[in-house]
C-alpha cells in the first residue's frame, strides 16, 4: 500500500497570506490526524478527524481550520499566517482512532 | 489537561553503551505508543502497549508500561549508531475520545 501523503512538501508564505495543506491517508484508513512539529514544542495536536467528522481539536488559535472528505483525504487551512506557524506540519492516518498512526513525509511552512 | 512528560530531553552515549527514556503522564493511559523520528524523517511507528506491566521486546529495544498505566520506558541495549533520533512516546487518557497526547520526545546522539 502507498504511505501517507502530503502536498506540497514544501511552502513559503508571508505574513497575513493564508494556506491550505493536502493529507492523503493510507488507502483504507478512515481516521486522519493533524499536528504541528516546531524545534521548541514538539508534536503538538491539531485536529483528528473519523468519517469526516471532527472529532478532537488542539488548543490552537480559530486560525487553524480543518475538513476531512468523504474519500478520507482531509485539508487544513491557516489563515493570516504569522511567523510563528512556520513548522513541520505532519499529517497522520490509521484505520481507526485509537490504533496505530503512520505519519506522512510533513509540509514544511515557511512564513516571512 | 492531559500532559505528557518525557525525560531526558537529550542523550548523548558512546555506541555500544544503553539507553533508556522514561515518559509520565499526568492522567491514566488506555494504551502507550512510542516512535522514532530519525533527522529530517518523519515519527515511525514502534509499538503500542495496552495492558498494564506489559513488556515488549524488539531485538535491542525494551518496552515497558507501567502498573498504573501512567508511565512506560524504553530502554536499548548496546546501542548503534543506526539508533540515531528522537523517541517520542505518545499517549491517550483513559477517559474515551480524548486526543493522543506526545511526549517532548527524547533526542538520542551517538559518538561511533
Amino acid at each position: 500500500k502507498a504511505g501517507v501523503t502530503q502536498t506540497p512538501r514544501y511552502l513559503i508564505k508571508t505574513r497575513g497570506q493564508q494556506v491550505t495543506l493536502s493529507c492523503s491517508p493510507i488507502s483504507g484508513h478512515r481516521s486522519v490526524s493533524w499536528y504541528q512539529q516546531t524545534p521548541g514544542q514538539g508534536l503538538q495536536f491539531l485536529f483528528e478527524y473519523f468519517s469526516e467528522t471532527q472529532r478532537n481539536k488542539g488548543n490552537f488559535p480559530g486560525r487553524f481550520s480543518g475538513r476531512q472528505f468523504s474519500n478520507s483525504r482531509s485539508e487544513m487551512n491557516v489563515s493570516t499566517l504569522e511567523l510563528g506557524d512556520s513548522a513541520l506540519y505532519l499529517c497522520a492516518s490509521s484505520f481507526m482512532v485509537e490504533e496505530t498512526q503512520y505519519f506522512g513525509p510533513g509540509t514544511r511552512l515557511l512564513v516571512l | 489537561g492531559q500532559q505528557v512528560m518525557q525525560i531526558p530531553q537529550y542523550q548523548h552515549v558512546q555506541e555500544g553503551e544503553d539507553f533508556t527514556t522514561y515518559c509520565n503522564s499526568s492522567t491514566t493511559l488506555s494504551n502507550i505508543q512510542w516512535y522514532k523520528q530519525r533527522p529530517g524523517g518523519h515519527p515511525v511507528f514502534l509499538i503500542q502497549l495496552v495492558k498494564s506491566g506489559e513488556v515488549k521486546k524488539q531485538k535491542r529495544l525494551t518496552f515497558q508500561f507501567g502498573e498504573a498505566k501512567k508511565n512506560s520506558s524504553l530502554h536499548i541495549t548496546a546501542t548503534q549508531t543506526t539508533d540515531v533520533g528522537t523517541y517520542f512516546c505518545a499517549g491517550r487518557d483513559i477517559q474515551g475520545a480524548q486526543k493522543l497526547v506526545f511526549g517532548q520526545g527524547t533526542r538520542l546522539t551517538i559518538n561511533p
